[in-house]
């Protein structure tokens, strides 16, 4: 596609609930990552998709999150039993592989747990 | 703490004027680049600055590099209320597979 998609872009959820977000990357491009932000604060890294490599989840804040790459292509970010503090904007980007070219951003999924 | 970190947390400025943000880092990298991020949302890539370069321009940005003194600074000159949004600096380090994203500036522009 032209650009990065996200879905949903927001997602209100209650307090033990799992959700899934999805990132769809532009086509093309082999490496992803999936950042957080909560409100006002800069961006935590949470894991990485280069190619056919191991992910780096070493941003991964708990072992409720989880992520999967399939294919290549898209992704999707998992966090189960969700908690309050989870609530914060989920953004994708991805990139030619290649990090020193810039990352191309979604618009991001807005997750409030309640 | 944050590899990238900017200064002023915030900044506000008449319609016209110029805008100067600054980022310092800790270590080494192969290049600093510059975002923009409206509304909370995704961030656009604005300005790439390699470590071997000094200054770099594109429209009515300027980047600056010292990496001896490891900090960046952008700046914006004729600021128009479009520019309102927050800035962030992302260092691409030696070692590390990902950027590293400071807390960003959040710039406001008055008409």
């Amino acid at each position: 596609g032209a650009g990065v998609s996200q879905s949903p872009s927001n997602k209100v959820t209650e307090k033990g609930k799992d959700v899934e977000l999805r990132c769809d990357p532009i086509s093309g491009h082999t490496a992803l990552y999936w950042y957080r932000q909560s409100l006002g604060q800069g961006l935590e890294f949470l894991i990485y998709f280069q190619g056919n490599s191991a992910p780096d989840k070493s941003g991964l804040p708990s072992d409720r999150f989880s992520a999967e790459r399939t294919g290549g292509s898209v992704s999707t970010l998992t966090i189960q039993r969700t908690q309050q503090e989870d609530s914060a904007v989920y953004l994708c980007a991805s990139s030619l592989g290649d990090k020193s070219r810039g990352y191309t951003f979604g618009s991001g999924t807005r997750l409030t747990v309640v | 703490s944050q590899q990238g970190e900017e200064d002023p947390q915030a900044l506000s400025i008449q319609e016209g004027e110029n805008a100067t943000m600054n980022c310092s880092y800790k270590t080494s990298i192969n290049n600093l680049q510059w975002y923009r991020q409206n509304s909370g949302r995704g961030l656009v890539h604005l300005i790439l600055i390699r470590s071997n370069e000094r200054e770099k321009h594109s429209g009515r940005l300027r980047v600056t590099l010292d990496t001896s003194k490891k900090s960046s600074s952008l700046l914006i000159t004729a600021s128009r209320a479009a520019d309102t949004a927050s800035y962030f600096c992302a260092t691409d380090e030696t070692s590390g597979s990902r950027l590293t994203f400071g807390e960003g500036t959040q710039l406001t522009v008055n008409p």
